[in-house]
């Protein structure tokens, strides 16, 4: 079984969409988890943690459940500069918070 | 805006030949890494680096593989003998504290092809 293993994609969504991406994390010590985003070429940045309790950041959801080792975004309003490739990440219970990806997602937002 | 750069953008090689990918971390940040990503598929961590020495490392990292911080603001990832399967974007990243929650901050990368 695949560490973190994401929805294959791509998405194709029209501008205004809310398009949501799942993930699921196979490693039950994996401590902290994240959205990050990368864009074709470019380094993976970081979107949002992602905390126990669900948090949001403008038009960004995201959730974590523990029980289940799923991790949720929610993208509302989408916005053509969204498309990108959304890469769910956990750390490793190694100390060194050594970061562990998923292969991604890649939304494509079209007019 | 503190960054993390890394030099050179591109460097093409001949298999069997040695590269040195240089990096500068975000100047107060404690902990270095790097990071691989094959065309087309997953980043994949390769080795931290804490304290002058490295703190883990994954089993890409073999032999071939070697990291230095030979100075207080380059830290370098060399490949002794390249191969073809080491064509990849070699990705720095470096972090200020310890605890999960504080972001790792990645450079542009370096594409590597080996040919």
């Amino acid at each position: 079984r695949k560490e973190v293993e994401q929805d294959p994609g791509p998405f194709n969504v029209p501008e205004g969409a809310t398009v949501a991406f799942n993930c699921t994390y196979s490693n039950s010590a994996s401590q902290s988890f994240f959205w990050y985003r990368q864009d074709c070429r470019k380094e993976p940045k970081l979107l949002m943690s992602v905390y126990s309790s669900g948090n949001e950041d403008g038009r960004f959801t995201a959730q974590l459940n523990r029980a289940s080792q799923y991790i949720s975004l929610l993208i509302r309003d989408s916005k053509l500069s969204d498309s990108a490739t959304y890469l769910c990440v956990v750390t490793r219970a190694s100390g060194y918070s050594t970061l562990t990806f998923g292969k991604g997602t890649m939304l494509l937002v079209s007019p | 805006e503190p960054e993390v750069t890394q030099t050179p953008s591109h460097q093409v090689t001949q298999m069997g030949q040695e590269v040195i990918l240089r990096c500068v971390p975000i100047s107060n940040h404690l902990y270095f890494y790097w990071y691989r990503q094959i065309l087309g598929q997953k980043v994949e961590f390769l080795v931290s680096f804490y304290n002058n020495e490295i703190s883990e490392k994954s089993e890409i990292f073999d032999d071939q593989f070697s990291v230095e911080r030979p100075d207080g603001s380059n830290f370098t990832l060399k490949i002794r003998s390249t191969k073809l399967e080491d064509s990849a974007m070699y990705f720095c990243a470096s972090r200020v504290l310890a605890g999960d929650q504080n972001e790792q901050f990645f450079g542009p990368g370096t594409r590597l092809t080996v040919l």
